[in-house]
């Protein structure tokens, strides 16, 4: 079965910091895996991708995330938070059978100036 | 751009009412989902429907939900005799129809926040 897990619940950052936001995935196949951001009182955004090739994967908005396999890993990063960044993000699998999205609990993302 | 919209954004009800809530996916989009989130706890799947019919659902969609398509461009999912544990965000999402196997995309609506006392 697949599932993912985001360590933190809550990320501070400084503006102009690292953004790190970890996810751990479970998956039985080669997993496809994805970053949703939600802003507040708007839908689910895809922010990236991996499904197949390259492990490192750019994103929108700056955000990229490397897949790592040895470490069942997918982890979000930005060189430079911005103030526009705060929201919350969630890690995704897909399932090996049918097109079901597994969810991790999201990571909320605060932005200090 | 086109988006998947979803009404109402809140619905507070009685234990024991039915609920209907409302999605319009994006237009040329033919696999709808619903998700919920309770708070605190992760999104969760609960159905996908694909022409006409449910294509896949979780243990979670019990004889108390169903969907459908009434007409050309809503998605509806009814809750039936709602209970207090029926508290959560219910995400829709829609993304196009592919050959089977291949990624597609969801585009996820804003949500409807469901409020059972």
């Amino acid at each position: 079965a697949q599932s993912v897990t985001q360590l933190g619940s809550h990320v501070s950052v400084s503006e102009g910091a690292l953004v790190l936001l970890r996810c751990n995935y479970s998956s039985s196949v080669p997993p496809y895996l994805f970053w949703y951001v939600q802003y507040p009182n708007q839908g689910l955004q895809l922010l990236l991708k991996y499904t197949t090739g390259a492990t490192l994967v750019k994103g929108i908005n700056g955000f990229e995330a490397e897949f790592k396999k040895s470490e069942t890993s997918f982890h979000l990063t930005k060189p430079s938070a911005h103030m526009s960044d705060a929201a919350e993000y969630f890690c995704a699998v897909r399932g090996n059978t049918g097109n079901q999205f597994y969810f991790g609990t999201g990571t909320s993302l605060t932005v200090i100036p | 751009e086109p988006e998947v919209t979803q009404t109402p954004s809140h619905q507070v009800t009685q234990m024991g009412q039915e609920v209907i809530l409302r999605c319009v996916p994006i237009s040329n989009h033919l696999y709808f989902y619903w998700y919920r989130q309770i708070l605190g706890q992760k999104v969760e799947f609960l159905v996908s429907f694909y022409n006409n019919e449910i294509s896949e659902k979780s243990e979670i969609f019990d004889d108390q939900f169903s969907v459908e398509r009434p007409d050309g461009s809503n998605f509806t999912l009814k809750i039936r005799s709602t209970k207090l544990e029926d508290s959560a965000m219910y995400f829709c999402a829609s993304s196009e129809a592919r050959t089977r196997g291949d990624y597609n995309e969801q585009f996820f609506g804003p949500g409807t926040r469901l409020t059972v006392l």
